[in-house]
């Protein structure tokens, strides 16, 4: 079993919808959890970081995280087109990161 | 003030050959991290730099890869007999502190014939 597991997708919604992107982990070490977006052929780029649990919001963009069922989530309100990315989620204990395998999102307008 | 730098952007090797990859990190930033990314999967860490600390190279997959970091900033990722399961994108991350948020390069595309 993977350190962290993110839901695999692809998953296409139409312009406006609410997505959930969601991931789950196994060592309750973790102390540091982040969320990147990846357009193709691109590096990861930070879209949100936080250390406790509950909600760190964003603009468009809300972070969730569950210590105790070990539970995080990335919630876009208002999807747009540019959107249109790869989402990785990456928990970080020590120094090192373990990421998810993305999931790929696509927006239609 | 400039992101992390990689080069080259693309390689293409044949199999058997050497090859170096290069990472120029945000200046200032302490820690280095190398990650593989093959096609459609995610990250698979590779080896992580912190300031003069030994280097955890747990994550590379052979005793053919290896990384330096030279005066804590610049490093070079060198895979030696290039295979063709090695075809990926590589790349290069630096942080603050090993637990902050990592800036990433635009990778180096190697592909191995």
């Amino acid at each position: 079993q993977k350190e962290v597991e993110q839901d695999p997708g692809p998953l296409s919604v139409p312009e406006g919808a609410i997505v959930s992107l969601n991931c789950t982990y196994s060592n309750s070490a973790f102390q540091y959890f982040m969320w990147y977006r990846q357009y193709s052929r691109k590096g990861p780029e930070l879209l949100m970081y936080t250390y406790s649990s509950g909600n760190k919001e964003d603009g468009r963009f809300t972070a969730q995280v569950d210590k105790s069922s070990k539970y995080i989530s990335l919630f876009i309100r208002d999807s747009q087109p540019s959107d249109s990315a790869t989402y990785l989620c990456a928990i970080t204990n020590a120094g090192k990161s373990t990421f998810g395998d993305g999931t790929t999102l696509t927006v239609k307008p | 003030g400039a992101g992390v730098s990689q080069s080259p952007s693309n390689k293409v090797t044949e199999k058997g050959k050497d090859v170096e990859l290069r990472c120029d990190p945000i200046s200032g930033h302490t820690a280095l991290y190398w990650y593989r990314q093959s096609l459609g999967q995610g990250l698979e860490f590779l080896i992580y730099f912190q300031g003069n600390s030994a280097p955890d190279k747990s994550g590379l997959p052979s005793d053919r890869f290896s990384a330096e970091r030279t005066g804590g900033s610049v490093s070079t990722l060198t895979i030696q007999r290039t295979q063709q399961e090695d075809s990926a994108v590589y790349l290069c991350a630096s942080s603050l502190g090993g637990s902050r948020e990592q800036y990433f390069g635009p990778g180096t595309r190697l592909t191995v014939t």
